[in-house]
């Protein structure tokens, strides 16, 4: 079966600091994966989407940056936090074709203070 | 760019009426268009799909008509019930970069009262 795997799910980190969110998929090989942010009133906001190990697309210009150094791992990231980071981040993958269903991660609460 | 609209809610409907929740989109190439739903305390989930014009996704009394001439994908259903009471995004994928690309609605949230 296939899992994925989001962490942590919440997360208080003081302005300035590192972030590092993790995500890993299991049960499929080569999944296209996706950092979404979701707001209130503002839906999911999709910030980087990866093809393949290496290849990111950025959506948004912000504070953060994504890398996907394996198969199945994408991790989402930032050298120094900003208040107007914090937010719900969602993990999600589909696998391969633009037909199949997207599943989610748990999603992680990010709190910066 | 590829982007997706949705009417705002809240919508709030009494239990058996009829549910409407448009959604339009734009996008570059032929997308395939989605409805998830997301239930209070849970995540998202797959309620539909259709992956060509003048298909219909219908699923749990749900239904929704991809139509390419007016970009539309919108959300219906005949007789709510309170447990359909969530929030709904539509969604479309697109080919991109070799993968596809997923682009999400700011998300509607449905209260059913009885």
């Amino acid at each position: 079966s296939q899992t994925i795997h989001q962490w942590p799910a919440t997360l208080v980190q003081p302005v300035g600091s590192p972030l590092s969110l993790e995500c890993t998929v299991e049960g499929t090989s080569n999944p296209n994966l996706y950092w979404y942010r979701q707001a209130a009133g503002r839906g999911l906001q999709l910030l980087f989407y990866s093809v393949g190990i290496g290849q990111i697309s950025s959506e948004v210009p912000q504070n953060l940056s994504a890398s996907r150094p394996q198969d199945r791992q994408f991790i989402l990231s930032s050298k120094k936090l900003l208040l107007s980071d914090s937010g719900f981040y969602l993990c999600a993958y589909t696998r391969g074709t633009m037909n199949t269903e997207a599943f989610f991660g748990q999603g992680t609460r990010l709190t910066v203070v | 760019g590829d982007s997706v609209t949705q009417m705002e809610g809240p919508v709030t409907l009494s239990e058996e009426a009829f549910l409407t929740i448009n959604c339009t989109y734009t996008a570059t190439g032929y997308p395939s268009l989605f409805w998830y739903v997301q239930y209070p305390g849970e995540g998202l989930q797959l309620l539909l799909k259709a992956t060509k014009a003048d298909d219909k996704g219908s699923n749990k009394g749900f239904e929704a008509t991809y139509r390419k001439e007016t970009t539309s994908f919108h959300l219906e259903k005949g007789s709510v019930q309170v447990s359909d009471s969530a929030v709904y995004f539509c969604a479309l994928s697109v080919r991109a970069g070799g993968g596809n690309k997923l682009t999400f609605g700011t998300g509607t949230q449905l209260k059913v009262e009885l």
